[in-house]
This record gives C-alpha cells, structure tokens and sequence, in this order.
C-alpha cells in the first residue's frame, strides 16, 4: 500500500530564505509525482508535475525534483515571499491501470516579511 | 477552459437529509476522482472513475456514501442520511491519462463543497 509522508509539517521563515520541503513515499513503482498549493478555504492549485521518466521540473522559482528509487521528491523554493505561504500538498500517481492519486498530509509554510 | 466546476459551493442541512453534490470535469478528461478533506484526516480518496466506470470505491465511508457518473460530463456524490461527521470539505478532481491524446495524469481540482450537517 502506497504511503506519502511529508516533512515537516509546518515551516516558518523569513522572506528572502532558500528553502526545501520533502515527501517520500514508500512504493517507487509511480506514474507520476504532483506537488500542489493549497490556500485557505480554497482547492488545490497544481504547481508541478513529475513525469516518472524525469527527474525535475521547474517553474519561475519552483523547482521540484523526483528521485524514484529512494522514494523521495523534493520542492525548492527559491528567494520566498510572504504570498508563498500556503500549505503544499505532494502526491503520487501510482503506475497500474487503475492508479490512484495519494497525498501525503502537507506542509504548511508561513514567510514572515 | 472552464476548469473542475462543483456545485454547490457551501451546504449546510440538518441530519438525516440527503446531501447531493455535483462536479462537471475538464472537458476530454477521462478520470474523475472524489476526494473528503478533513483537519483531522487530510485529503482522503473516496472514489474514482476512469471513462465514467467506477474503478475504486473502497475508500468510500459507508453505505450511506454513493456516487455515480452518467456521462463524462458530470459525476454526483450522495450522502444518504447525512450525519453531523460528514461534514468535511468535498472535492472533484479531473485527469487524462492512458489515452493517446492525453495522457499526463496531471490532476486538476474542484473549488470544493464545504459540507456542514448539524
């Protein structure tokens, strides 16, 4: 049974700061990994999609990268800002015919000014 | 493109009521997926349908849980009798995948239906 673990589950920093956040999950057999946003009282907004053929993909100063036999993705984000806090939802798309979507349970960032 | 419409947006209705929620997917997608998100228990798969069959249904609650997809343009979700832990935020999501024209996966959502049963 696929398993999506996110790492931490909170974060705060300052503007300007570098900063990763992780998801691991426990079966590598995937079709593809999503990371998405979440804002409050909204829906999910998607930021990136790893095909599992690719290693990363990258937009505007997210970068979000796929190592599939260790079981983890990462997502960088680069020079934060306040409107990047949200919570950021990874999941995976398993490989069969009727692959489901698995989330993992966010990280929720604040970037203070 | 329009996006994952759901409708309504908010219900509030008292137990023991009937509960439908709607969802119209992208146009050409051909997976649909209900999800449940709680604070207590995230984002949670209730039931998906690939080309309007339903492919997995295991995480649906109970009984009282159902959802159908008639065409590929819309998908219900019932409740029936709602309970006062049904209440949750309720969204639709939308794919395309293992076709030829379309097959990314990438998933696109819903606004949600946030759901309160007193």
């Amino acid at each position: 049974k696929q398993e999506v673990t996110q790492i931490p589950a909170a974060l705060s920093v300052p503007e300007g700061e570098n900063l990763v956040l992780n998801c691991s999950f426990t079966d590598s057999a995937i079709y593809n990994l999503q990371w998405f946003r979440q804002d409050p009282g909204k829906g999910l907004t998607s930021l990136l999609l790893i095909q599992s053929s690719q290693r990363e993909q990258t937009s505007g100063r997210l970068n979000a990268s796929l190592d599939k036999s260790s079981g983890r993705s990462t997502l960088y984000i680069a020079a934060s800002q306040p409107g990047d806090s949200a919570t950021y939802l990874c999941a995976v798309h398993g490989s069969s015919n009727t692959g489901k979507l698995i989330f993992g349970q966010g990280t929720t960032l604040q970037v203070k000014p | 493109d329009a996006g994952v419409i759901q409708s309504p947006r908010h219900e509030v209705t008292e137990m023991g009521q009937e509960v439908t929620l709607r969802c119209k997917p992208i146009s050409g997608h051909n997976s649909l997926f209900w999800y449940r998100q709680t604070m207590m228990r995230g984002l949670e798969l209730l039931i998906y349908f690939n080309n309007n069959v339903p492919i997995d249904d295991s995480g649906m609650p109970e009984d009282r849980f159902s959802a159908k997809m008639p065409n590929a343009s819309f998908s219900t979700l019932k409740i029936q009798p709602s309970e006062p832990r049904d209440s949750a935020v309720y969204f639709c999501a939308s794919s395309c995948r293992w076709t030829g024209q379309c097959n990314t996966g990438e998933l696109f959502f819903g606004e949600g239906s946030r759901l309160t049963v007193l």
